[in-house]
């Protein structure tokens, strides 16, 4: 299972855009990255799945390097409900190793 | 609306009481997962099913135990837990079991044990 490593916590400010980076040096061929987002006391929620280059969405884009060794997660004009903890998973096809397994995450605060 | 529902939303109960919480899925999903999120902390994997059979126990202690009686339903059983069981429980549902596909979650169970 490659294993994820993102900042505790970030601050931004409302109408900024932020960017998170979550680094996985060791994710394997087969793996897609996954970026959930968890409200308080909230179940997480899906927000963007890619496996190279570039994905974008209504919600989001997420920029994956060549060499996939890192994905940057953008959410572009932020507000105050973007405040939630963001999850980076990385994991592919069915294996005893593809558990939907969730790490620390990374807290962001949004300030007005 | 995620399409998973859990009950009861929030739940107190006694070291000695059982009690059961329950999810249920109307997405068509086969794979179904226990998660226990303590304060603070990340999501803890407890368990999942996948076509109705148990593929992860993830040590959880036997105080737990889960069932899977279709695909659509999954229950939590709980008897004589500690108060440091105390934490939301979510249930999660998802086509497959796969990192690489989209997990729906419920909105958890707020348990308190005294």
């Amino acid at each position: 299972l490659a294993k994820t490593t993102q900042p505790i916590s970030m601050d931004s400010y409302e109408g900024q855009e932020v960017n998170i980076t979550c680094s996985h040096n060791n994710i394997a061929t087969n793996d897609y990255i996954t970026w959930y987002q968890q409200f308080p006391s909230q179940g997480p929620r899906f927000i963007i799945q890619g496996y190279k280059t570039k994905v974008t969405n209504e919600v989001a884009s997420l920029f994956i390097p060549a060499d996939r060794k890192s994905s940057t997660l953008s959410l572009p004009r932020v507000s105050l409900s973007d405040t939630a903890v963001y999850y980076c998973l990385v994991g592919g096809v069915p294996s005893s190793a593809s558990k939907i397994i969730f790490g620390s995450g990374t807290r962001l605060s949004i300030r007005p | 609306e995620t399409g998973v529902t859990q009950t009861p939303r929030h739940l107190v109960m006694g070291m000695t009481n059982k009690k059961s919480l329950k999810c249920e899925q109307h997405l068509g999903h086969n794979a179904m997962y226990w998660y226990k999120q303590s304060a603070k902390k990340p999501l803890e994997l407890m368990f999942v099913y996948n076509f109705k059979e148990q593929t992860e126990n993830n040590s959880v202690p036997s105080r737990f135990s889960p069932e899977c009686p279709n695909s659509s339903h999954l229950f939590l059983h709980l008897h004589t837990l500690q108060p440091e069981d105390s934490a939301l429980y979510l249930c999660a549902s998802s086509q497959r079991e796969a990192m690489n596909t989209e997990a729906f979650f419920g909105q958890g169970t707020r348990l308190t044990v005294v």
